[in-house]
This record gives structure tokens, sequence and C-alpha cells, in this order.
């Protein structure tokens, strides 16, 4: 079956160290992954794309990997601010019919 | 921040009554999206369009109805509201590149008694 993975348990780090999440798929064949932020009671935001034939991405404090070989994205935040605490969404924009396929995302809580 | 408006973001409504959920957008996007969210969950596509007079199915099942008769306007439809609709509904735009980078509005929070 196709799925998109997230770890739904709520990953803590302390302030000021490097976060990292992690979004796993299964028999998809994604043109892009994208990760967003959601806020509670507020919609996805936006943060970063990352293509098929690209390995990594940078914007700022963020960093995403892809393997398509392992079928996995790593999603890193340096620095780590109280502030970047939220709910981290992976999803998949599949190349067959460029729909947006979501996961479940992980809560990320940054400790003063 | 996205300019995408979604109202009303709370309500709450006994069973049988037709609601509808409104989504607009000044961003001149030809492509729209609802979603269904609940809480720890994924987001499930109900409803999408690819410009005026475009709607379409998404994958979850959904007794709710959409229109697109403007390009900035995609109300949501339920016509008997029942407590299996509680839920967080969420409305989406897109501009037609390649990638669907989705923008996203506040949400409506749905609550059937």
């Amino acid at each position: 079956s196709q799925k998109i993975e997230q770890n739904s348990e709520a990953l803590n780090i302390q302030e000021g160290k490097t976060a990292t999440l992690t979004c796993n798929y299964t028999n998809y064949s994604p043109a892009y992954l994208q990760w967003y932020r959601q806020d509670p009671g507020r919609g996805p935001v936006f943060l970063l794309l990352i293509r098929e034939n690209e390995k990594e991405k940078r914007k700022e404090r963020l960093k995403v990997t892809f393997d398509t070989t392992l079928k996995q994205s790593l999603f890193h935040i340096t620095a780590s601010q109280p502030a970047d605490s939220a709910t981290y969404l992976c999803a998949l924009l599949l190349d067959s019919n460029y729909q947006l396929i979501w996961g479940a995302g992980t809560k990320l809580i940054i400790k003063p | 921040e996205a300019d995408i408006y979604q109202t009303p973001r709370y309500l709450v409504i006994g069973t049988g009554k037709k609601i509808t959920l409104e989504c607009s957008q000044t961003m001149g996007h030809d492509k729209m999206y609802w979603y269904q969210q609940d809480p720890g969950m994924e987001l499930h596509l109900i409803h999408y369009s690819y410009g005026v007079n475009s709607t379409e199915k998404g994958d979850l099942s959904s007794e709710s109805t959409v229109s697109r008769i403007r390009t900035e306007h995609f109300p949501l439809t339920l016509e008997s509201a029942r407590p299996s609709h509680t839920s967080q509904y969420l409305c989406a735009s897109s501009d037609q590149g390649s990638t669907d980078t989705q923008y996203f509005g506040p949400g409506t929070r749905l609550t059937v008694l």
C-alpha cells in the first residue's frame, strides 16, 4: 500500500540544538517533496520544496535532504528556538497525477 | 501571510442543518482545494478545482458539494450536517506552476451536535 510516515510521537529538543524530523514514503514516485509548518488551529504554511533530482536544499536555519533510493526526506532546524515549536508536515507531489499526498506530521517542542 | 480567507472560523450547528463554508483568495490562483483534517491526522482532499466552472472530488468521500463561479471564491456546502462531519476544514490555493505549492486559509472548525 502507498503511505507516508512521519513520527507520530512528539520530538522534544533543547533550545539551541538541531532538530531533525523524518519523512518516509513507500510505493510513490514523487516529483517533489514539500515541508510545511502547522500551528494549532491554523492552516499549514509552506517552508521548503525539494525536487526528486536534488539531494539537499537550504533556507536560513532550515535544511532538507531527499534520498529517493531510501525513500526518505530529513528536515533539519539548526539553532532551534522555542518559536520553532509546531507540527511539521511533509507532502509528496506525485508525478503521475500531480496531486499532493500528506503525512500526518510530527509535533516538535523546543524547550528553553 | 497568504491572502486566503475562510469564514466562519468556528461553527456549532445542529444535525440536519444546511451550511456553507466560505473561502476566498486574492492571489489570482487558478487552483483551489478543500481539505478535511482531524486532530493529529493527515489532510484529506475532499474537493478541488483547476479554474472557473471546474470542480472535482478528492480522495476522501464526502457528502459536501462545491462550486467555482469566480476565480477568487470556492464555497463548500453541506446540505444536511451530521455529527460525523465534525472536523477542521481547510481551504487552499496554488498557482499554475508545476510545484503545486499550496497556500492555506486559517480553517473552519465545524462541530455538529
